[in-house]
């Protein structure tokens, strides 16, 4: 089976410039999670949709954030403007139905701001 | 929200159980304990979680203490693939967030 799949694996770009992150969660999951990984600050979660609609994005950093479900098998996460900051490993998760089914991560997309 | 404390490294000779716990005292009546892994750069890989119960599946076993303050995961017969980052994250009251501390670094030695 498929596993949550992420893209780029790797980008780098300059400061300022806009970034987009994919996902393509497991085929049938309706949980899906964005977390950032850092040294400083570990793994924690940035936002989790259900059905594509946002539930909880407390994890937002600021409004250089965005996040978007279109549909079942594709979200974004978009960084506008980017700073050097924001260069961590960003993860997607997705699980099925309910808390008590795992989440199932993909390989992430490591970012560097230069 | 419910906080884990592990400890931050362990040692464990291959062949023999591994033993990681897990303290979270303030853990509500309705938080699951987890169990995830991440080996070097990858993403987090499920192993085991639980309620109340024991648990056991082909990768490990969990063990919840009666007032669920604590638990410890058991690698029964450790390899040194299984040197990895450990963590017990709790779901977050009763939403599908999952709270991460800092984890267990375990190093598994031939």
């Amino acid at each position: 089976d498929a596993g949550v799949i992420q893209s780029p694996r790797h980008e780098v770009t300059e400061m300022g410039q806009e970034v987009t992150l994919r996902c393509k969660p497991i085929s049938g999951h309706d949980y899906l999670f964005w977390y950032r990984q850092t040294m400083m600050r570990g793994l924690e979660l940035l936002i989790y949709f259900n059905n594509n609609v946002p539930i909880d994005d407390s994890g937002m950093p600021e409004d250089r954030f965005s996040a978007k479900m279109p549909n079942a098998s594709f979200s974004t996460l978009k960084i506008q403007p980017s700073e050097p900051r924001d260069s961590a490993v960003y993860f997607c998760a997705s699980s099925f139905r309910t808390r008590r089914s795992a989440q199932h991560f993909g390989d992430g997309t490591r970012l560097s701001i230069l | 929200d419910a906080k884990t404390t592990q400890p931050p490294s362990m040692d464990c000779a291959e062949g023999r159980a591994a033993n990681l716990p897990c303290n979270h005292s303030t853990i509500s009546g309705n938080e699951y304990v987890y169990w995830y892994r991440q080996i070097h750069s990858q993403g987090p890989q499920y192993i085991i979680h639980g309620l109340k119960n024991n648990e056991t599946n082909e990768m490990a076993s969990l063990i919840i203490t009666e007032d669920r303050k604590s638990s410890t995961l058991i690698l029964p017969h450790a390899t040194l693939r299984d040197t990895a980052v450990y963590y017990c994250p709790l779901t977050q009251g009763g939403s599908e967030k999952l709270v991460f501390g800092k984890g267990t670094k375990l190093t598994v030695n031939p």
